[in-house]
């Protein structure tokens, strides 16, 4: 089983300043078919997760520029450039490269 | 995109659950679908997936449900099934309906259904 490590586990931010998350996986989340299924989640309280980031670096459909995903193999970054409000919650990163599909412990972002 | 979860509740241990995920919004028959937990104050853990029948239906699932929970699905009635058997405690989650994007993300959950499993 691939394990996936978020660090830190807990940030508080100032609004409108940059927040990094980083998330280690255990091996490579490189697929045989050349993809690496990277995703980033974010969770606000009582609701549930919705996909930030897939393979990596690509922003799904309906989310703000100023969430980035970046890395490669074992190593993967979340950065949010300007933090606002709406932001706070629990982000996870996720790897669906191979069974079973494990996410990290989940980092709790608050405004300071 | 929606999806409904529904059949959560308190079941004893050893006990049996099947919990119901209405879909709409998509066409649900090409669509891989697969089941999240969330235990209280937890964070998320992989149950299992399915692909769609035109790849085949496949089943996945992690080991800890195993041999005890089967993901089905009924395109007919854009429903997707969890049926969990021989329940213990520790699977006391909400679980989660979600829609699998064809870049692998798992772009739509559902709200979720809370399963309690105790005496």
């Amino acid at each position: 089983e691939i394990v996936m490590t978020q660090t830190p586990l807990s940030s508080a931010v100032t609004l409108g300043q940059p927040a990094s998350i980083s998330c280690k996986s255990s091996q490579s989340l490189v697929h045989s078919d050349g993809n690496t299924y990277l995703s980033w989640l974010h969770q606000r309280p009582g609701q549930p997760p919705r996909l930030l980031i897939y393979k990596i670096s690509n922003r799904f459909s309906g989310v703000p520029d100023r969430f980035s995903g970046s890395g490669a193999g074992t190593d993967f970054t979340l950065k949010i450039n300007r933090v606002e409000a709406e932001d706070v919650g629990v982000y996870y990163c996720m790897q669906a490269t191979r069974f079973p599909i494990t996410f990290g412990q989940g980092t709790r972002l608050e405004i300071k | 995109v929606q999806l409904v979860e529904s059949g959560g509740g308190l079941v004893e241990p050893g006990g049996s659950l099947r919990l119901s995920c209405a879909a709409s919004g998509f066409t649900f028959s090409n669509g891989w679908m697969t089941w999240v937990r969330q235990a209280p104050g937890k964070g998320l853990e992989w149950v299992g997936r399915i692909k769609s029948e035109a790849d085949g239906g496949a089943t996945d699932y992690a080991a800890a449900v195993k041999g005890r929970f089967t993901i089905s699905r009924d395109d007919s009635q854009d429903t997707l099934y969890l049926q969990m058997n021989t329940l213990k405690t520790e699977d006391t989650a909400v679980y989660y309906c979600i829609k699998v994007g064809s870049s692998g993300g798992f772009d739509f959950w559902g709200q979720g259904t809370l399963v309690r499993v105790s005496s």
